[in-house]
């Protein structure tokens, strides 16, 4: 069982360039999230997806764009990386949005550069 | 758009029981405390839940006040390998005013020998 799986694992961008972290879960859960550590810091949510079908901002999504490709997968794009980018991007899912009884897995995290 | 308040850091000792305390004046109704654990280069990791009272697993105890404005993680007798960044978890209301799962910026715990 692999839970939340992303790809790729360490990328370095140049400023300018745009790219797409694929991220699949294979949990059945319905509910998918984006979010950025930038270092020493906390988890900041960049977008969500409610359930297939849906998105919504979260706290800091200037600069990016998400895909619910079907159930099991959330795309994050940057469509013009920025320095201010430079981050580690987590991806998770639950059951659902609620937080009652509701555990948020978490994939490895994503290594993002940008120069 | 913090929901929940927690101490920057602590320090402690192999063998200490720690207790870290969440502020989260503003919980609705419905929200459940969630407290997770993150290593360096890793994923936060879920450790306990509750809603009111007390809960206790095998690695942590969870209080929770009568008017569910605080929290208290409480780890008994901890060890090196404690040391890691928590976070409490709270429900929050974000720009579309949907409500979603947004974490704070975490408690550094560092365990020494």
């Amino acid at each position: 069982n692999a839970g939340v799986t992303q790809t790729p694992k360490f990328q370095v961008l140049k400023t300018g360039q745009s790219m797409t972290l694929q991220c699949a879960q294979d949990m059945n859960h319905n509910s998918m999230y984006w979010y950025r550590q930038d270092p020493g810091m906390g988890l900041r949510l960049i977008y969500y997806s409610a359930s297939e079908g849906t998105t919504d901002k979260g706290e800091v999504p200037n600069g990016y764009n998400v895909s619910r490709l079907n159930k099991r997968e959330f795309s994050l794009r940057l469509e013009s990386a920025a320095p201010s980018q430079t981050s580690v991007y987590f991806c998770a899912s639950s059951e659902s949005l609620r937080s009652s009884g509701n555990t948020i897995y978490f994939g490895e995290g994503s290594w993002l550069t940008v120069v | 758009l913090a929901k929940t308040t927690q101490p920057i850091s602590m320090d402690s000792y192999e063998g200490q029981e720690v207790n870290i305390t969440c502020s989260h004046n503003n919980i609705a109704t419905n929200d459940y405390i969630t407290w997770y654990q993150q290593f360096p280069s890793q994923g936060p990791r879920f450790i306990i839940q509750g809603y009111k009272t007390k809960v206790t697993n095998e690695v942590a105890s969870l209080f929770i006040p009568a008017d569910r404005k605080s929290s208290t993680l409480s780890l008994p007798r901890v060890s090196l390998s404690d040391t890691a960044v928590y976070y409490c978890l709270v429900g929050d209301r974000v720009d579309t005013g949907r409500r979603a799962l947004t974490f704070g910026s975490g408690t550094r715990l560092q365990v020494q020998p």
